[in-house]
C-alpha cells in the first residue's frame, strides 16, 4: 500500500525549532518529488516547500524562507522539514505529499504543530 | 504570495452540476498546465481530483472534470451527490519557483 506518515509535531515555544519527518512506503520513493503543505485551524491549505527526487531543485514559500528547510534521505525513504524561529502563525497541521508534475497525488494524515507565545 | 481566487462557497441540489472557478494570472494558471484540484472533507487530508488541468487519477469518479480558459481554471462536478459536500482547492505552479493554492470553496449539497 502506498503510504506517507508524518511525525515530529508537537508543542513548541515561539522562537523554537522542530523537525518534521515523513516516512514513505509502498512506492519507489527515490524517483518522486515531495512537498510539504500546511493548514492552520479553520483556514485553507498553504503550500510550504518542494524538493525534486534528486534534491537539485528546492523551493520554499516566502512565508517560511530562511526559517524552514526541506530535505530528504532517499536511502531511508524519508523527507524532512526543519523548522526554526517558529512563530505563532506557523501553528498548523503539516502534511507531506508525493508530487507528480506538481500535483499532489498521495498525502499523509498530517502532524500538528502548535507554537505557544 | 497572493492565493489564487476561488468563490468562498457554492451550492447545488443532488443531481445538478456545479462549477468552481480558480482565477490567477499569466504567471501561474494562465502560463502553465500545472493546475490541480483537491477535495477535503472535515478532519481529513486532501484528495487529488484533477491534475495537469484536465487529467483524472484512477479511482476518481468521472463526475469530476477540469478545464482552463486564459487565466481561469475550473472544476465541474456533475450529478451532485451528498458525499460531494466538502471544501475544494485549486493549486498551481507560478513563475519564480513558487506554488500556491486557491483560498478554497465550500460546496453545500
Amino acid at each position: 500500500e502506498v503510504q506517507l506518515v508524518e511525525s515530529g509535531g508537537g508543542l513548541v515555544q515561539r522562537g523554537g525549532s522542530l523537525r518534521l519527518s515523513c516516512a514513505a512506503s509502498g512506492f519507489n520513493f527515490r524517483i518522486y518529488s515531495m512537498q510539504w503543505v500546511r493548514q492552520a485551524p479553520g483556514k485553507g491549505l498553504e503550500w510550504v516547500a518542494y524538493m525534486t527526487s534528486d534534491e537539485r531543485t528546492i523551493y520554499h514559500a516566502d512565508s517560511v524562507k530562511g526559517r524552514f528547510t526541506i530535505s530528504r534521505d532517499n536511502a531511508k525513504n524519508l523527507v524532512f522539514l526543519q523548522m526554526n524561529s517558529l512563530r505563532a502563525e506557523d501553528s498548523a497541521m503539516y502534511y507531506c505529499a508525493r508530487s507528480v508534475q506538481f500535483g499532489l497525488d498521495v498525502w499523509g494524515p498530517g502532524t500538528t504543530v502548535t507554537v505557544s507565545s | 504570495q497572493s492565493a489564487l481566487t476561488q468563490p468562498a462557497s457554492v451550492s447545488g441540489s443532488p443531481g445538478q452540476s456545479i462549477t468552481i472557478s480558480c482565477t490567477g494570472t499569466s504567471s501561474d494558471v494562465g502560463g502553465y498546465d500545472f493546475v490541480s484540484w483537491y477535495q477535503q472533507h472535515p478532519g481529513k487530508a486532501p484528495k487529488l481530483l484533477i491534475y495537469e488541468v484536465t487529467n483524472r487519477p484512477s479511482g476518481v469518479s468521472n463526475r469530476f472534470s477540469g478545464s482552463k480558459s486564459g487565466n481561469t481554471a475550473s472544476l465541474t462536478i456533475s450529478g451532485l451527490q451528498g458525499e460531494d459536500e466538502a471544501d475544494y482547492y485549486c493549486f498551481s505552479y507560478r513563475t519564480s519557483a513558487t506554488l500556491l493554492f486557491g483560498g478554497g470553496t465550500k460546496l453545500t449539497v
